[in-house]
């Protein structure tokens, strides 16, 4: 199985960049995932990393360390639309399907 | 389309209640989950259908019976709920393959057990 850990909250301003982290314990990885839920709505697929090194999706880039079973969601030029629960996850599979195991989740706030 | 949509948005329920979840997705995933996610935690997997049929299991009391009429259609049918059962009870649809297994989750229905 698979854990994966976040800080639960994090507070940035308006404007700044924010570095959400997630460490992993697994027994079998292929890789990391990034969704994005505001309060009362559903989570939203955000980016993947399968290999080494950063990907970036505009404002977001996600980058992993497979090394160090490590990952970051980095977030530019904050918004306050920004202000969302992100969580990452990583897929396991079993033999007929697949699933993605959740991190505990980093509630982003941000302030004016 | 990357809709998945569910249906009621909200449903109160008493205990003695029999109710259902819907879910519909018309992208052609083969893979259709059911989660249950309690305020400010994580979702939390109940079930898996791959290609129509039961794949995993995630221990879920018998009182929620998943069922999968065809490729496109998800329900949840709930029966005998306790109030700790109170949440948001999200429907996700995906290929299902490895590595990247992208999700796509309806909006939720947000369920309370009196």
């Amino acid at each position: 199985g698979q854990s994966l850990e976040q800080p639960s909250e994090v507070t940035a301003v308006e404007g700044a960049i924010v570095q959400i982290n997630c460490t992993y314990q697994t027994s079998g990885f292929y890789g990391l995932s990034w969704y994005q839920q505001h309060d009362g709505g559903a989570p939203t697929f955000l980016s993947y990393n399968g290999l080494d090194g950063l990907e970036e999706t505009g404002r977001f880039s996600s980058f992993l360390s497979r090394s160090d079973s490590y990952g970051y969601l980095l977030l530019q030029e904050l918004q306050m639309k920004d202000s969302a629960s992100y969580f990452c996850a990583a897929p396991e599979r079993y033999s007929s399907a697949s699933k993605i195991i959740f991190g505990s989740g980093t509630r982003l706030s941000i302030r004016p | 389309d990357t809709e998945v949509t569910q249906t009621p948005k909200h449903l109160v329920m008493g205990m003695t209640n029999k109710k259902s979840l819907k879910c519909e997705q018309h992208m052609g995933h083969r893979a259709m989950y059911w989660y249950k996610q309690k305020a400010k935690k994580p979702p939390e997997l109940m079930f898996v259908y791959s290609y129509e049929k039961l794949s995993i299991n995630e221990s879920v009391p018998s009182r929620f019976s998943p069922e999968c009429p065809n490729s496109s259609l998800l329900n949840l049918h709930l029966h005998a709920l306790q109030p700790e059962d109170s949440a948001l009870y999200l429907c996700a649809s995906s290929q299902g393959s490895i590595p990247q297994n992208i999700q796509y989750f309806g909006a939720g229905t947000r369920l309370s057990v009196l």
